[in-house]
Protein backbone atom coordinates (compact mmCIF):
# COMPACT_ATOMS: atom_id res chain seq x y z
CA UNK A 1 0.00 0.00 0.00
CA UNK A 2 0.98 3.78 -0.89
CA UNK A 3 -0.79 5.06 1.55
CA UNK A 4 -1.80 8.99 0.95
CA UNK A 5 0.14 9.86 -2.03
CA UNK A 6 -0.03 13.88 -2.92
CA UNK A 7 1.60 15.74 -5.60
CA UNK A 8 2.79 17.91 -6.05
CA UNK A 9 5.46 17.67 -3.32
CA UNK A 10 6.31 21.74 -3.99
CA UNK A 11 4.72 24.61 -6.17
CA UNK A 12 4.95 28.40 -6.56
CA UNK A 13 1.97 30.21 -7.75
CA UNK A 14 1.43 33.74 -9.55
CA UNK A 15 -1.61 35.46 -7.86
CA UNK A 16 -4.54 34.61 -9.46
CA UNK A 17 -3.61 31.46 -10.88
CA UNK A 18 -5.27 28.55 -10.40
CA UNK A 19 -4.44 25.15 -9.08
CA UNK A 20 -5.48 21.44 -8.34
CA UNK A 21 -3.44 19.95 -5.42
CA UNK A 22 -4.01 15.95 -5.49
CA UNK A 23 -4.49 13.48 -3.18
CA UNK A 24 -5.01 9.59 -3.48
CA UNK A 25 -5.56 7.01 -1.21
CA UNK A 26 -5.62 3.18 -1.71
CA UNK A 27 -6.42 2.13 1.84
CA UNK A 28 -10.13 2.40 1.12
CA UNK A 29 -10.69 5.02 3.63
CA UNK A 30 -13.90 6.64 3.46
CA UNK A 31 -13.25 10.02 5.24
CA UNK A 32 -10.68 12.22 3.79
CA UNK A 33 -9.45 16.05 4.72
CA UNK A 34 -7.66 18.44 3.31
CA UNK A 35 -5.36 20.69 6.53
CA UNK A 36 -3.31 23.68 5.72
CA UNK A 37 -0.57 24.19 8.18
CA UNK A 38 0.88 27.38 9.24
CA UNK A 39 3.73 27.83 11.73
CA UNK A 40 2.78 27.99 15.51
CA UNK A 41 -1.14 27.24 14.07
CA UNK A 42 -1.00 23.78 13.96
CA UNK A 43 -3.63 22.35 11.74
CA UNK A 44 -6.56 23.97 9.98
CA UNK A 45 -9.21 21.88 8.26
CA UNK A 46 -10.09 23.17 4.83
CA UNK A 47 -12.29 20.49 3.81
CA UNK A 48 -12.89 16.84 4.02
CA UNK A 49 -15.61 13.99 2.83
CA UNK A 50 -17.11 11.34 4.38
CA UNK A 51 -17.85 8.89 1.43
CA UNK A 52 -17.36 9.45 -2.47
CA UNK A 53 -20.23 12.60 -3.81
CA UNK A 54 -20.04 14.04 0.17
CA UNK A 55 -18.25 17.14 0.97
CA UNK A 56 -18.25 19.34 3.41
CA UNK A 57 -17.10 22.34 4.75
CA UNK A 58 -14.10 23.01 7.67
CA UNK A 59 -13.28 25.45 9.55
CA UNK A 60 -11.16 27.28 6.64
CA UNK A 61 -12.67 27.18 3.32
CA UNK A 62 -12.39 30.04 1.65
CA UNK A 63 -10.82 30.21 -1.57
CA UNK A 64 -10.94 26.07 -1.86
CA UNK A 65 -13.08 23.81 -3.45
CA UNK A 66 -13.41 20.24 -3.41
CA UNK A 67 -14.51 17.22 -4.91
CA UNK A 68 -15.18 13.29 -4.21
CA UNK A 69 -15.96 11.80 -7.73
CA UNK A 70 -14.46 8.19 -6.14
CA UNK A 71 -13.52 6.81 -2.93
CA UNK A 72 -9.33 7.09 -3.59
CA UNK A 73 -9.30 10.86 -4.87
CA UNK A 74 -9.99 14.03 -3.02
CA UNK A 75 -8.58 17.00 -4.72
CA UNK A 76 -8.13 20.87 -3.33
CA UNK A 77 -9.04 23.84 -6.16
CA UNK A 78 -7.08 27.06 -5.87
CA UNK A 79 -9.40 29.11 -7.86
CA UNK A 80 -7.87 32.81 -7.37
CA UNK A 81 -4.16 32.33 -5.68
CA UNK A 82 -3.83 34.93 -3.12
CA UNK A 83 -0.52 35.48 -0.67
CA UNK A 84 -2.32 34.17 2.49
CA UNK A 85 -3.04 30.67 0.80
CA UNK A 86 0.75 30.14 1.14
CA UNK A 87 1.16 27.47 3.46
CA UNK A 88 1.83 23.44 3.78
CA UNK A 89 -1.22 21.20 2.51
CA UNK A 90 -1.99 18.16 3.77
CA UNK A 91 -4.17 15.38 2.39
CA UNK A 92 -5.30 12.91 5.33
CA UNK A 93 -7.74 9.69 5.38
CA UNK A 94 -9.15 7.28 7.60
CA UNK A 95 -11.56 4.61 7.81
CA UNK A 96 -14.49 4.53 10.53
CA UNK A 97 -17.92 2.28 9.97
CA UNK A 98 -20.20 0.56 12.60
CA UNK A 99 -18.01 0.77 15.51
CA UNK A 100 -14.67 -0.01 13.46
CA UNK A 101 -12.00 3.38 13.84
CA UNK A 102 -8.25 4.00 12.66
CA UNK A 103 -6.51 6.89 12.71
CA UNK A 104 -5.57 9.73 10.20
CA UNK A 105 -3.31 8.48 7.95
CA UNK A 106 -1.53 11.58 6.14
CA UNK A 107 0.40 12.29 2.98
CA UNK A 108 3.63 13.81 2.41
CA UNK A 109 2.21 17.77 2.01
CA UNK A 110 2.42 20.17 -0.74
CA UNK A 111 4.60 23.14 0.14
CA UNK A 112 2.65 26.13 -1.65
CA UNK A 113 4.38 29.43 -2.13
CA UNK A 114 2.47 32.19 -3.92
CA UNK A 115 3.95 35.75 -4.70
CA UNK B 1 -17.77 21.36 19.73
CA UNK B 2 -14.72 19.66 21.02
CA UNK B 3 -11.43 21.32 21.31
CA UNK B 4 -7.54 20.79 22.18
CA UNK B 5 -4.87 22.80 23.69
CA UNK B 6 -1.51 22.08 23.93
CA UNK B 7 0.31 24.04 27.08
CA UNK B 8 3.94 23.78 26.22
CA UNK B 9 4.47 25.69 22.62
CA UNK B 10 8.34 25.01 22.75
CA UNK B 11 10.65 22.97 25.11
CA UNK B 12 14.14 22.52 24.65
CA UNK B 13 16.10 19.26 26.56
CA UNK B 14 18.83 18.02 26.65
CA UNK B 15 19.75 14.25 25.52
CA UNK B 16 18.69 11.59 28.18
CA UNK B 17 16.17 14.55 30.06
CA UNK B 18 12.59 12.98 30.73
CA UNK B 19 10.09 14.62 28.72
CA UNK B 20 6.19 15.36 29.30
CA UNK B 21 3.73 17.22 26.81
CA UNK B 22 0.49 18.50 28.33
CA UNK B 23 -2.69 17.76 26.32
CA UNK B 24 -6.16 18.95 27.66
CA UNK B 25 -9.54 18.67 25.50
CA UNK B 26 -12.82 19.61 26.00
CA UNK B 27 -15.57 17.32 24.93
CA UNK B 28 -17.99 15.99 27.52
CA UNK B 29 -18.38 12.46 25.70
CA UNK B 30 -16.82 9.42 24.94
CA UNK B 31 -13.46 10.85 23.15
CA UNK B 32 -10.42 8.98 20.90
CA UNK B 33 -7.15 10.53 21.43
CA UNK B 34 -4.27 10.50 19.31
CA UNK B 35 -0.80 11.99 19.38
CA UNK B 36 1.15 12.55 16.37
CA UNK B 37 5.06 13.66 15.69
CA UNK B 38 5.84 15.49 12.26
CA UNK B 39 9.60 15.20 12.13
CA UNK B 40 11.25 18.17 9.99
CA UNK B 41 10.00 18.52 6.56
CA UNK B 42 7.97 15.19 7.16
CA UNK B 43 4.38 14.84 7.26
CA UNK B 44 2.62 13.44 10.51
CA UNK B 45 2.98 10.28 11.59
CA UNK B 46 0.76 8.93 14.78
CA UNK B 47 2.91 8.00 17.77
CA UNK B 48 0.09 6.08 19.82
CA UNK B 49 -3.54 6.17 20.07
CA UNK B 50 -6.51 5.69 22.74
CA UNK B 51 -9.42 4.34 22.04
CA UNK B 52 -10.76 2.12 25.07
CA UNK B 53 -9.60 0.16 27.90
CA UNK B 54 -6.38 0.83 29.94
CA UNK B 55 -5.92 4.30 30.18
CA UNK B 56 -1.83 4.32 29.55
CA UNK B 57 -0.93 3.66 26.33
CA UNK B 58 2.33 2.23 24.90
CA UNK B 59 3.32 4.12 21.67
CA UNK B 60 6.33 3.81 19.10
CA UNK B 61 10.12 4.92 20.07
CA UNK B 62 9.03 4.63 23.58
CA UNK B 63 6.33 7.27 24.33
CA UNK B 64 3.21 7.23 26.12
CA UNK B 65 0.39 8.53 26.91
CA UNK B 66 -1.85 8.62 30.37
CA UNK B 67 -5.54 8.92 29.52
CA UNK B 68 -7.44 10.73 32.77
CA UNK B 69 -10.69 10.97 32.13
CA UNK B 70 -11.28 13.18 35.20
CA UNK B 71 -8.64 16.24 33.83
CA UNK B 72 -9.50 15.82 30.27
CA UNK B 73 -6.14 15.07 30.16
CA UNK B 74 -4.16 12.90 27.30
CA UNK B 75 -0.42 13.75 28.17
CA UNK B 76 2.51 12.48 26.49
CA UNK B 77 5.71 11.23 27.98
CA UNK B 78 9.02 9.89 27.38
CA UNK B 79 11.55 9.09 30.36
CA UNK B 80 14.65 9.63 28.31
CA UNK B 81 14.59 11.69 25.09
CA UNK B 82 17.26 11.29 22.22
CA UNK B 83 18.56 14.10 19.79
CA UNK B 84 16.28 12.57 16.85
CA UNK B 85 13.11 12.99 18.85
CA UNK B 86 13.39 16.92 17.84
CA UNK B 87 10.20 17.17 15.89
CA UNK B 88 6.65 18.78 16.63
CA UNK B 89 4.20 16.83 18.43
CA UNK B 90 0.18 17.17 18.09
CA UNK B 91 -2.02 16.12 19.98
CA UNK B 92 -5.67 15.31 18.53
CA UNK B 93 -9.18 14.35 19.55
CA UNK B 94 -12.03 13.20 18.14
CA UNK B 95 -15.52 12.19 19.67
CA UNK B 96 -16.33 8.94 18.93
CA UNK B 97 -19.87 9.56 18.87
CA UNK B 98 -20.87 11.41 15.41
CA UNK B 99 -17.98 13.98 15.11
CA UNK B 100 -16.34 13.52 11.46
CA UNK B 101 -13.14 15.17 12.40
CA UNK B 102 -10.44 15.09 14.45
CA UNK B 103 -9.07 18.02 16.20
CA UNK B 104 -5.48 18.60 16.70
CA UNK B 105 -3.93 21.21 18.90
CA UNK B 106 -1.24 23.74 17.86
CA UNK B 107 1.47 21.59 18.24
CA UNK B 108 4.83 21.81 20.12
CA UNK B 109 8.16 21.98 19.10
CA UNK B 110 10.59 19.89 20.84
CA UNK B 111 14.37 20.11 20.48
CA UNK B 112 16.74 18.08 22.05
CA UNK B 113 20.12 19.52 22.48
CA UNK B 114 23.03 16.59 22.20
Amino acid sequence: NAGVTQTPKFRILKIGQSMTLQCTQDMNHNYMYWYRQDPGMGLKLIYYSVGAGITDKGEVPNGYNVSRSTTEDFPLRLELAAPSQTSVYFCASRFSLQGRNTEAFFGQGTRLTVV
Amino acid sequence: AQSVSQHNHHVILSEAASLELGCNYSYGGTVNLFWYVQYPGQHLQLLLKYFSGDPLVKGIKGFEAEFIKSKFSFNLRKPSVQWSDTAEYFCAVKSSGGSYIPTFGRGTSLIVHP
